[in-house]
């Protein structure tokens, strides 16, 4: 079956710009969970979505950064007036219940901002 | 503060040896422990987990060995194969509190040479 998804794979954008970023996670998986990957640095947790609700946002470093998922399955990071230290790759994930611990990773979206 | 910790961040081991990965943990409250692999440009896919109810769990070449006193878990991999090559991520989390919010260490890069 098809894993979690995110486009674009790759995203040049100019400082002061408005980016989004897409993620579909695997069908039937209600859980879903933003990470940031700097480089040299392991994934660090952004925002976790259980249905269409954020449980928990506490992850998101300043209220430049926004997520929806507004019918419980796709979900849209949303940054704005990006900054240089934005750059990352922003990695998704999904897991069939809150309670799962194993979650599955997509391949992640290369974020760099010039 | 790094709550999990992989102090080495490259590994080089012959094909048909044991490649032994280390983690340490400084967070009391964590109790599951996942290693996840990573291949360049993928995302991280899940390897293996242990609970703190355990010592050791052992999947095929792969076994994970935890020491709660210690705060310290291994990951053995036996014999090593030069598919094996990958970055290795140690991740802990909390089942009794946000048990859907990982915590990763930085990433051992592991390199077995045929």
């Amino acid at each position: 079956g098809a894993g979690v998804s995110q486009t674009p794979s790759n995203k040049v954008t100019e400082k002061g710009k408005y980016v989004e970023l897409r993620c579909d996670p695997i069908s039937g998986h209600t859980a879903l969970y933003w990470y940031r990957q700097s480089l040299g640095q392991g994934p660090e947790f952004l925002i976790y979505f259980q249905g269409t609700g954020a449980a928990d946002d506490s992850g998101l470093p300043n209220d430049r950064f926004f997520a929806v998922r507004p019918e419980g399955s796709v979900s849209t990071l949303k940054i704005q007036r990006t900054e240089r230290g934005d750059s990352a790759v922003y990695l998704c994930a999904s897991s069939l219940t809150s309670g799962s611990n194993e979650q599955f990773f997509g391949p992640g979206t290369r974020l760099t901002v010039l | 503060d790094q709550q999990v910790k992989q102090n080495s961040p490259s590994l080089s081991v012959q094909e048909g040896r044991i490649s032994i990965l280390n983690c340490d943990y400084t967070n009391s409250m964590f109790d599951y422990f996942l290693w996840y692999k990573k291949y360049p440009a993928e995302g991280p896919t899940f390897l293996i987990s242990i609970s703190s109810i355990k010592d050791k769990n052992e999947d095929g070449r792969f076994t994970v060995f935890l020491n709660k006193s210690a705060k310290h878990l291994s990951l053995h991999i036996v014999p090593s194969q030069p598919g094996d090559s990958a970055v290795y991520f140690c991740a802990a989390s909390d089942s009794g509190g946000s048990n859907y919010k990982l915590t990763f260490g930085k990433g051992t890069l592991l390199t077995v040479n045929p």
